[in-house]
């Protein structure tokens, strides 16, 4: 079974552009949650989807925004980027929320 | 409250040593604890997890003690090896509207051989 698929791998934009990243959940799972890793820390939660509505956000501002589609697969959005965007920035998919979040390898995203 | 506070930032210890990381937590309401492996370049992994009524919870060399009273867990790696070089994260979660992982700030590991 494939896991869970992230895309682009890698990514280097400049300040003020826009970016959207992609996931694909593992088949069967409806919960899609995206978190970002800056560099030496742990994952910090940004958001939760289940069936296509958001669960819950995380401490992040507006400039980012994200989405589930009907095939539960997910995009992240963040406008505006500032240099601090840039991280590691995973997608982690399970059943239904709480537990047993399978992550996928990330996005690094470059701010410069 | 919803901090999970993890050491030592760092670890070396010798092939076929014990590996020991300890986290803490304040919030009562989480009733998971999980711990991801995570290599460079990699997504975190999930190792073993193991919830607040149990004690200890063992698989394979990978061991979690849990002492509800003192809000405190640890990881043991039993016979470390080259291959559990990584690092480690501990995590909790808590049921509700939002059921998102809050994790602690990472252990580097360093197995030497």
């Amino acid at each position: 079974d494939a896991g869970v698929t992230q895309s682009p791998t890698h990514l280097i934009k400049t300040r003020g552009q826009q970016v959207t990243l992609r996931c694909s959940p593992i088949s069967g799972h409806k919960s899609v949650s995206w978190y970002q890793q800056v560099l030496g820390q742990g994952p910090q939660f940004i958001f939760q989807y289940y069936e296509k509505e958001e669960r819950g956000r995380g401490n992040f501002p507006d400039r980012f925004s994200a989405r589930q589609f009907p095939n539960y697969s997910s995009e992240l959005n963040v406008n505006a980027l500032l240099l601090g965007d840039s991280a590691l920035y995973l997608c982690a998919s399970s059943l239904e929320p709480y537990y047993g979040y399978t992550f996928g390898s990330g996005t690094r995203l470059t701010v410069v | 409250q919803q901090q999970v506070k993890q050491s030592p930032q760092s670890l070396i210890v010798q092939k076929g040593g014990i590996s020991i990381i300890n986290c803490a937590y304040e919030n009562t309401a989480f009733d998971y604890f999980p711990w991801y492996q995570q290599f460079p370049g990699k997504g975190p992994a999930l190792l073993i997890a193991i919830r607040p009524d149990v004690s200890e919870k063992k698989e394979g060399r990978f061991t979690i003690s849990f002492n509800k009273s003192a809000k405190q867990f640890s990881l043991h790696i039993m016979d470390s090896q080259p291959g559990d070089s990584a690092t480690y994260f501990c995590a909790a979660i808590m049921d509700g509207a939002t059921n998102k992982l809050i994790f602690g700030t990472g252990t580097l590991l360093a197995v030497q051989p």
